[in-house]
């Protein structure tokens, strides 16, 4: 089974400045993607930006950009010149990938992380 | 607009009541998934529905049942509701790509509170 870990619960960082939230994962699996996920107060939840476990180039969106290490099973979000905006709960997210199975399309979260951003 | 849409946005209902919660996507997915939310904000998949047929079904009570009319659609019915089932229900959807099934879109979410 796999597993999602966000070590961090909560994380404050000031405008205009970058912050990393952590993100551990565990599979037996080699076909997957991960996700980080944005869930502001509005309970909306929102894909901030996606990775495929075969590419090894890092993914970016904007301020947004992960780490992505596929041996140390790691997967981190960093969000440069962060935005009041960027004040939600951030989950990190794992699917494997393939064509049947009962963890096909099944979508495992890590317990998410607070990020508050101050003026 | 509205890419994936559910109703109602809350529901409060009295415990031992069956209620539904509705959800459709207007992306041509073909794949439909619920998510429950519990009250410390873990996200669990409760079913999957891929072109109509179940296809995920986790450790779910048997109150709980899906139901998918068509692709575009996935209801979720609830029978005789305690207080453990207050939650946020988000229903989502996904395409099945070259590679599997790929991001998956998520709906504004259901609040439901038992009292």
């Amino acid at each position: 089974a796999q597993t999602v870990t966000q070590s961090q619960p909560e994380m404050s960082v000031q405008e205009a400045e970058t912050v990393t939230l952590s993100c551990t994962y565990d599979t037996s699996e080699n076909n997957y993607y991960l996700f980080w996920y944005k869930q502001p107060p509005s309970r909306q939840m929102i894909l901030v930006i996606r990775q495929e476990a075969y590419k090894q180039q890092n993914a970016t969106e904007n301020r947004f950009s992960v780490n992505f290490q596929k041996a140390a099973k790691s997967f981190s979000l960093k969000i440069s010149d962060s935005q009041l905006g960027d004040t939600a709960m951030y989950f990190c997210a794992f699917v494997s990938l393939g064509t049947g199975g009962t963890s096909y399309g099944k979508l495992t979260f890590g317990q998410g992380t607070i990020l508050t951003v101050h003026p | 607009d509205t890419a994936v849409s559910q109703t109602p946005k809350y529901l409060v209902t009295q415990m031992g009541n069956d209620k539904s919660i509705k959800c459709e996507q207007n992306l041509g997915h073909d794949t439909m998934y619920w998510y429950k939310q519990d009250s410390k904000k873990f996200l669990k998949i409760m079913f999957s529905y891929n072109n109509k047929e179940l296809i995920i079904n986790e450790t779910v009570p048997n109150r709980f049942s899906p139901k998918s009319p068509d692709k575009a659609h996935l209801n979720l019915h609830i029978n005789s509701l305690e207080l453990g089932d207050s939650a946020v229900y988000f229903c989502a959807s996904s395409h099945e790509g070259l590679a599997g099934l790929e991001t998956q879109y998520f709906g504004p979410g259901t609040r439901l509170l038992v009292l």
